[in-house]
Parts: C-alpha cells; sequence; structure tokens
C-alpha cells in the first residue's frame, strides 16, 4: 500500500457520458498530480495542485478538469467522454517542499464503451 | 514530440546477469532524472534518481548512470532477479520551473529468465 488512494479501481461508461475519478493523497503530502496512460503510452501529465491551488497544467483535454479540496484530496472530472479517453489514471502526491519523487496510486482504469 | 525516450521497447536477461535499461531526453532544462518501475495492476513505484549535478547514483543493485553531454541516462540492474522483471519507466523534471511535473519514456520491459 503506497499511502495514494485512488478510487475506483475500474469504471465502464458509455460514450458521452461524465465520470469523476477520485485521489487521497500520502499523509502529510501537499501536492497532487494526475497523469493518463493509454495504451502504449507512457504516462502523460495532466494536471498538479498544491494545497488546494492548480500549479501547473499539461496536456489535459478541456472535457477535463480536476480540484483540489481543502482535506487535499483530489477529484478528476471527466466529461463528454469519447472512445479514446480510454485509460489508465493515475494520481500520484508528493511533500511539495522538495522533490524527492512522488508516490503513487494503484490508478483507475476507465474503459469508455 | 517526446522529450524522454526509451526506444527498446522490451529486454530479456537471464538471471544473475547485469541488466541495462536506456534513456535518453532532448530537453537541456531537465536536471532530475528518476526511475520508476511498475508491476501489472499496480501503479509505478519509484526505484532511485539521479540529480543532473552528478554522474551517478547508487542504491543496492540498482545504479544509474547520467551523461549530460550525451543527454542520456542507464539503468544497471546487478545481478538480475525474476523479482526484477517489470516495465521500467525513465522520467525527467525540469525542477526550476517550480512544479515537479515529470515527463516519462514510454517504458522498457524487463524479463528476468531464471
Amino acid at each position: 500500500d503506497s499511502g495514494v488512494t485512488q478510487t475506483p479501481k475500474h469504471l465502464i461508461t458509455a460514450t458521452g457520458q461524465r465520470v469523476t475519478l477520485r485521489c487521497s493523497p500520502r499523509s502529510g503530502d501537499l501536492s497532487v498530480y494526475w497523469y493518463q496512460q493509454s495504451l502504449d503510452q507512457g504516462l502523460q501529465f495532466l494536471i498538479q495542485y498544491y494545497n488546494g491551488e492548480e500549479r501547473a497544467k499539461g496536456n489535459i483535454l478541456e472535457r477535463f478538469s480536476a480540484q483540489q479540496f481543502p482535506d487535499l484530496h483530489s477529484e478528476l472530472n471527466l466529461s463528454s467522454l469519447e472512445l479514446g479517453d480510454s485509460a489508465l489514471y493515475f494520481c500520484a502526491s508528493s511533500p511539495g517542499t522538495a522533490f524527492y519523487g512522488y508516490t503513487f496510486g494503484s490508478g483507475t482504469r476507465l474503459t469508455v464503451v | 514530440d517526446q522529450q524522454v525516450k526509451q526506444n527498446s521497447p522490451s529486454l530479456s536477461v537471464q538471471e544473475g546477469r547485469i541488466s541495462i535499461l536506456n534513456c535518453d531526453y532532448t530537453n537541456s532544462m531537465f536536471d532530475y532524472f528518476l526511475w520508476y518501475k511498475k508491476y501489472p495492476a499496480e501503479g509505478p513505484t519509484f526505484l532511485i534518481s539521479i540529480s543532473s549535478i552528478k554522474d551517478k547514483n547508487e542504491d543496492g543493485r540498482f545504479t544509474v548512470f547520467l551523461n549530460k553531454s550525451a543527454k542520456h541516462l542507464s539503468l544497471h540492474i546487478v545481478p538480475s532477479q525474476p523479482g526484477d522483471s517489470a516495465v521500467y519507466f525513465c522520467a525527467a523534471s525540469a525542477a526550476g520551473a517550480g512544479s515537479y511535473q515529470l515527463t516519462f519514456g514510454k517504458g522498457t520491459k524487463l524479463s528476468v529468465i531464471p
């Protein structure tokens, strides 16, 4: 158990729908990062939050949004889903004050049918 | 535009021998490099890292080498064990950007044969 909790582990939904992925960071970590891993692709950075505020944005589609709440958990919202959004979505956390690498959760596998 | 490249999708090594995984990068702003290991159905696990001010970092059986002039890094595993069989991701960060977002390669699947 890495200490980073992601729910749900699996999600199957139809095109056009909206889903919410949830992440609870490791205790004490202030930064949360979201990554997407599509088939045959490396992990692609989507967005980072630090202590409730957006810190950096990567290749995140306009149909996707995220937020970090006062208790530091984060949610990634994916809307108007397309087949190509099927992927593994990973959340990671770090202390935020120094960088020694992230701790990743086990991911949410999203399948859009 | 792939800024971090792992050109070998897979590698097979005999147990007890050395495994060498390679990674190339193009962005000269990268100043921190990491290797992650990933087993199926699990998230990536941090393995070892190296700052751009060093050219070598060692942790037990794992050593990472950095050649800044060639923009190349490698991970050596000696001796290789069956439990090392996993996908290995190289990642890089431009920490000076203040975000610590990582740019990952596509991974190399290592198979250690008993």
